[in-house]
């Protein structure tokens, strides 16, 4: 079974600070790859997403993500923290490559600080 | 614009009642479905449906159904609520494009509490 990883369930970092978001996942055939961002009392908003071609792949608000099939991760950047950056973040994966049946991970909710 | 909307954003209901939660999207897509949220938990499917009357169980189903009478809403019904069932409800909905490049499409999500 397919299973999707998110080291640190609360990440803080300081605005203008690199923002570092961990997503690993199990599966013997590489997933198609999602971010999600959900900003307070809202629903999930995707911020990018990994299906083939290049690995590094960029998304919405300045965030890409490096797909790294070695070591079986998708883990979300972005060089400058702002204060709105400041949400739960989820990886997803998907077998079936059309985004349905997606694996969620645990989440991430980013703290950005003055 | 794409949308995804949910009949209520909060909902307060007591133990044994039936729930009837609305999801309508307006971008003819073929799949809907439900996931419920949960901190430490993330996102868990709970049915989702490929066509109108049909549906399918996610991983975890069990205390729900699910109704799909038109292809532009997706029903979640709680038979008995429980208070077990308190937590935040999501429907999203998605159409079958060149294989990788479709997405989930979210609604603003139901907080539902079940006293």
């Amino acid at each position: 079974a397919q299973s999707v990883t998110q080291l640190g369930s609360h990440v803080s970092v300081s605005e203008g600070a690199l923002v570092l978001l961990r997503c690993n996942y199990s599966s013997s055939v590489p997933p198609y790859l999602f971010w999600y961002v959900q900003y307070p009392n809202q629903g999930l908003q995707l911020l990018l997403k990994y299906t083939t071609g290049a690995t590094l792949v960029k998304g919405i608000n300045g965030f890409e993500a490096e797909f790294k099939k070695s070591e079986t991760s998708f883990h979300l950047t972005k060089p400058s923290a702002h204060m709105s950056d400041a949400a739960e973040y989820f990886c997803a994966a998907s077998r079936t490559g059309t985004a349905s049946k997606l694996t969620f991970g645990t989440g991430t909710r980013l703290q950005v600080t003055l | 614009d794409v949308k995804v909307t949910q009949s209520s954003r909060y909902l307060v209901k007591r133990t044994g009642e039936k729930v009837f939660l609305e999801c309508v999207q307006d971008m003819d897509h073929e799949n809907m479905f439900w996931y419920r949220q949960d901190p430490g938990l993330g996102l868990r499917l709970i049915y989702f449906s490929y066509d109108v009357k049909m549906k399918e169980k996610g991983d975890i189903p069990e205390g729900y159904s699910v109704s799909r009478e038109k292809k532009e809403r997706f029903s979640l019904i709680l038979e008995s609520a429980s208070t077990n069932q308190t937590s935040m409800y999501l429907c999203a909905s998605t159409t079958w494009i060149k294989q990788g490049e479709s997405e989930q499409f979210f609604g603003p999500g139901t907080r539902l509490t079940v006293l």
